[in-house]
């Protein structure tokens, strides 16, 4: 049963444009959600993080949106490069331990 | 320095052996986490312990088993390796459980 669903598997996205991730969860213990960006090759990488109490958060060209209600949240990159390039994966957790990945998605920023 | 380091990067053996991965992070943290990533780049956390204390256990098949033998480290030994066991193993750490985690750069395992 996958706890934290993600979409879309793959993104192609010009240079210049916004790429949206979109990911739901249905476990409401949830109360940390992080993005990890991984390199080919690499290990994942902490991008960006929310909790739940705060609607948007936004660290340079990344923004968090969260919607407590719907149980979704989703990551937008403003501008993007082709150094963007990668695979995102948001994840859950809260302080039982739980900790779950989405499923990724492969981006591909064209110059 | 390195935060997280993993040895080897690349291990490939057969099928019925027993293999060790290590892991060491040297940032402090109290808890570290091995997870495992398969060819679909899906992500499952396997093992966490805090504290050399196991604290996630995953279901997983008991020929992985872990070992800590200190905060700074955390041990990845298998058993009887299966085709199935091939994959990408990250460790990772954290201050605090669940939290912001630092990844290694990963072991990829192929068994033949």
């Amino acid at each position: 049963q996958q706890q934290v669903k993600q979409s879309p598997q793959s993104l192609i996205v010009q240079k210049g444009g916004i790429s949206i991730i979109n990911c739901a969860y249905e476990n409401t213990a949830f109360d940390y959600f992080p993005w990890y960006q991984q390199f080919p090759g690499k290990g994942p990488a902490l991008l960006i993080a929310i909790r739940p109490d705060v609607s948007e958060k936004k660290e340079g060209r990344f923004t968090i949106s969260f919607n407590k209600s719907a149980k979704q949240f989703s990551l937008h990159i403003m501008d993007s490069q082709p150094g963007d390039s990668a695979t995102y994966f948001c994840a859950a957790t809260n302080t039982g331990n739980q900790f779950y990945f989405g499923t990724g998605t492969s981006l591909t920023v064209i110059p | 320095d390195t935060a997280v380091s993993q040895t080897p990067k690349y291990l490939v053996t057969q099928m019925g052996n027993d293999k060790s991965i290590k892991c060491e992070q040297n940032l402090g943290h109290d808890t570290m986490y091995w997870y495992k990533q398969d060819s679909k780049k899906f992500l499952k956390i396997m093992f966490s312990y805090n504290n050399k204390e196991l604290i996630i256990n995953e279901t997983v098949p008991n020929r992985f088993s872990p070992k800590s033998p200190d905060k700074a480290h955390l041990n990845l030994h298998i058993n009887s390796l299966e085709l199935g066991d091939s994959a990408v193993y990250f460790c990772a750490s954290s201050q605090g459980q669940g939290r912001w985690q630092y990844f290694g750069p990963g072991t990829r395992l192929t068994v033949t």
